[in-house]
């Protein structure tokens, strides 16, 4: 099966910065990649999915990197706002169940 | 404008009773799944359905049971608790591709 690796340690960036997120996953590169957004005590939001043949997607001030050489996904917040607070998970197609498989998520903080 | 409804949002058990987490959905997807999310483990598939009368398993369906009579609700059925399913349970549907729609968790402790 499919694994991911996402930083582990809380990504602390300045009200204003870009924040830079990497998903790395080991296996078959998948059909399409998508990162979601989880607040404490909440359920996860889907943000966006960008597919294999895209090298890059755009939303407001969220932009997502795929490089299927690379196995990598970027996942960039611009001219981030402590509302971003929150955690993000990568998530791929799981190859044997009709599912997706998740990463563990990265804590980001935007400090004011 | 629900989405996906999970109820009870906190649930204690005894080890060895039995309990039915209820999910429901109004956006008339098809695919419906449980995750289970643990610290440190991240959001693990339990059992998915493609479709009323069709379900299957993930990564981790020891210990549940699920069923699909109708395409709104997917119920999931722990038999006999056991401490290790102390967790917090998300259902969520799905359009095609699969893009997740989660319901705000159910939080589990069996003791």
């Amino acid at each position: 099966s499919q694994k991911i690796e996402q930083n582990s340690e809380a990504l602390n960036i300045q009200e204003g910065k870009t924040a830079t997120l990497t998903c790395n996953y080991t296996n078959y590169s998948p059909a399409y990649l998508q990162w979601y957004r989880q607040d404490p005590g909440r359920g996860p939001v889907f943000l966006l999915l960008i597919r294999e043949n895209e090298k890059e997607k755009r939303k407001e001030r969220l932009k997502v990197t795929f490089d299927t050489t690379l196995k990598q996904s970027l996942f960039h917040i611009t001219a981030s706002q402590p509302a971003d607070s929150a955690t993000y998970l990568c998530a791929l197609p799981e190859g044997g169940a009709d599912g997706l498989t998740f990463g563990k998520g990265t804590h980001l903080i935007i400090q004011p | 404008n629900a989405g996906v409804t999970q109820t009870p949002k906190f649930q204690v058990l005894k080890t060895g009773q039995s309990m039915t987490l209820q999910c429901a959905q109004d956006m008339n997807h098809e695919y419906m799944s449980w995750y289970r999310q643990d610290p440190g483990m991240g959001l693990r598939l339990i059992h998915y359905s493609v479709g009323a009368g069709i379900t299957d398993q993930g990564e981790v369906p020891n210990g549940y049971n699920v069923s699909r009579s109708t395409t709104e609700d997917f119920p999931l059925r722990l038999l006999s608790a056991a401490p290790s399913q102390t967790s917090v349970y998300f259902c969520a549907s799905s359009p095609i591709p699969r893009t997740l729609h989660f319901g705000n968790g159910t939080r589990l402790t069996v003791t």
